[in-house]
């Protein structure tokens, strides 16, 4: 049974990184046809894919935050990990970590159980 | 980036109602559409993949058809456990997009 657990940091300051990691258990990260990924959730607000990592390392962001994201890969402690630099108030939410599936047409089919972080002075 | 399109937002619906959700696409994505349901508190989870094919272990009560731009989610008899929100995602193209969600609500 595949586990991903998520964590770091809830309360970031504005202007500074937020940094959240991926735990996965009950599987390895470097299983080919896996894509490894980040999704937020505004309090009250809808989901917006951040983006998602191969183990390769490969990586691919939303278009609208990759000046400010980084999404890293380390198969040896079977993580990934989320840096978010240059935070506002904007960026409060639930961080969900999941995994992405070529064999469910590319479908979220594992998720974390999700962690809030609030930015705040 | 491919818009997602959800309606209605919102529906009541009393149990043991057949309920549909449509969800339309911007552009043409096959049958790369994905239905989540969340609950308060809890991640999405996975009810439907590649527009029709129902993940493991969700009830059969649940389906999903369509191709290209339109697409839809119904529920066949709602049981109490069946309240919560629901989205859409295409997974079509990078990057990933969800529809605004449709909260279900007991009537």
């Amino acid at each position: 049974q595949l586990q991903l657990q998520e964590s770091g940091p809830g309360l970031v300051k504005p202007s500074e990184t937020l940094s959240l990691t991926c735990t996965v258990s009950g599987g390895s990260i470097s299983t080919s046809s896996y894509y490894w990924g980040w999704i937020r959730q505004p309090p009250g607000k809808g989901l917006e894919w951040i983006g998602s990592v191969y183990y390769s390392g490969s990586a691919y962001y939303k278009p609208s935050l990759k000046s400010r994201v980084t999404i890293s890969v380390d198969t040896s402690k079977n993580q990934f990990s989320l840096r978010l630099s240059s935070v506002t108030a904007a960026d409060t939410a639930v961080y969900y970590c999941a995994r992405r599936s070529e064999r469910l047409a590319h479908a979220l089919g594992d998720w974390g159980q999700g962690t809030l972080v609030t930015v705040s002075s | 980036d491919i818009q997602m399109t959800q309606s209605p937002s919102s529906l009541s619906a009393s149990i043991g109602d057949r309920v549909t959700i449509t969800c339309r696409a911007s552009q043409d994505i096959n049958t790369f559409l994905n239905w989540y349901q969340q609950k308060p508190g809890k991640a999405p989870k996975l009810l439907i993949y590649g527009a029709s094919s129902l993940q493991g272990g969700v009830p059969s009560r649940f389906s999903g058809s369509g191709s290209g731009t339109d697409f839809t989610l119904t529920i066949s008899g709602l049981e109490p456990e069946d309240f919560a929100t629901y989205y859409c995602q295409q997974s079509h193209r990078n990057p990933l997009t969800f529809g605004g969600g449709t909260k279900v609500e007991i009537k």
